[in-house]
């Protein structure tokens, strides 16, 4: 079965220094990866996907993500944080490839951002 | 273009008590889904329809029943609430369920039973 890890359940940034999420996953298949990011009560918004393109992958809001197949990681980062970053964000794996994608979520990274 | 919808935002149960939550999406997308999201758990489907007129068992789909009753709106009707059914639900639809199709989100409920 796919699973992910997420190595941080909270990472504190101060505004304007570099953003790193990390992501492990575990797939036997080329598997679909996803950052999504849920600010306080809200919904989840998609960030970027994965899906056996370009291995570096470029957001929204300045995000990208690099998926490394040897390390199996997808970790999300962001050359410099702003105050509106500070999230809660899931890096999903796509269940492998059949008629129905189940979708597996992490438990959540959440971003803390300092002025 | 409202995306996502989902009613109501707030509920509060007693034990025993029956809800319907709503879903409904004007993005013309062929599949739905119900995601409960629980501390520290991420998000666990609950049921899904891959197409109009298709509904099936996800992840935790016990006390949990779901209608697709139109290419719009999917309904999850919680029977006989319970304290363990505590959580914020998320609708979610794409425009297909193959892989790699982006899945987009409601605002969530959040369900409290007391």
């Amino acid at each position: 079965a796919q699973s992910v890890t997420q190595l941080d359940s909270h990472v504190s940034v101060s505004e304007g220094t570099p953003v790193l999420l990390r992501c492990n996953y575990s797939s036997s298949y080329s598997p679909s990866l996803f950052w999504y990011v849920q600010h306080p009560n809200k919904g989840l918004q998609l960030l970027l996907k994965y899906t056996s393109a370009a291995t570096l992958v470029k957001g929204i809001n300045g995000f990208e993500a690099e998926f490394k197949k040897s390390e199996t990681s997808f970790h999300l980062t962001k050359p410099s944080a702003h105050m509106s970053d500070a999230a809660e964000y899931f890096c999903v794996v796509s269940d492998p490839p059949r008629s129905f994608q189940k979708l597996v979520f992490g438990t959540g990274t959440r971003l803390l951002v300092s002025p | 273009n409202a995306g996502v919808t989902q009613t109501p935002k707030f509920q509060v149960l007693k034990t025993g008590q029956s809800m319907t939550l709503q879903c409904a999406q004007d993005m013309n997308h062929n599949s739905m889904y119900w995601y409960r999201q629980d501390p520290g758990m991420g998000l666990r489907l609950i049921y899904y329809s891959a197409s109009e007129g298709t509904t099936d068992k996800g992840e935790v789909p016990n006390g949990y029943n779901v209608s697709r009753l139109n290419k719009r709106e999917f309904s999850l009707r919680l029977e006989s609430a319970a304290p363990s059914q505590t959580s914020v639900y998320f609708c979610a639809s794409s425009e297909t369920a193959g892989a790699g199709e982006t899945q987009y989100f409601g605002p969530g409920t959040r369900l409290l039973v007391l």
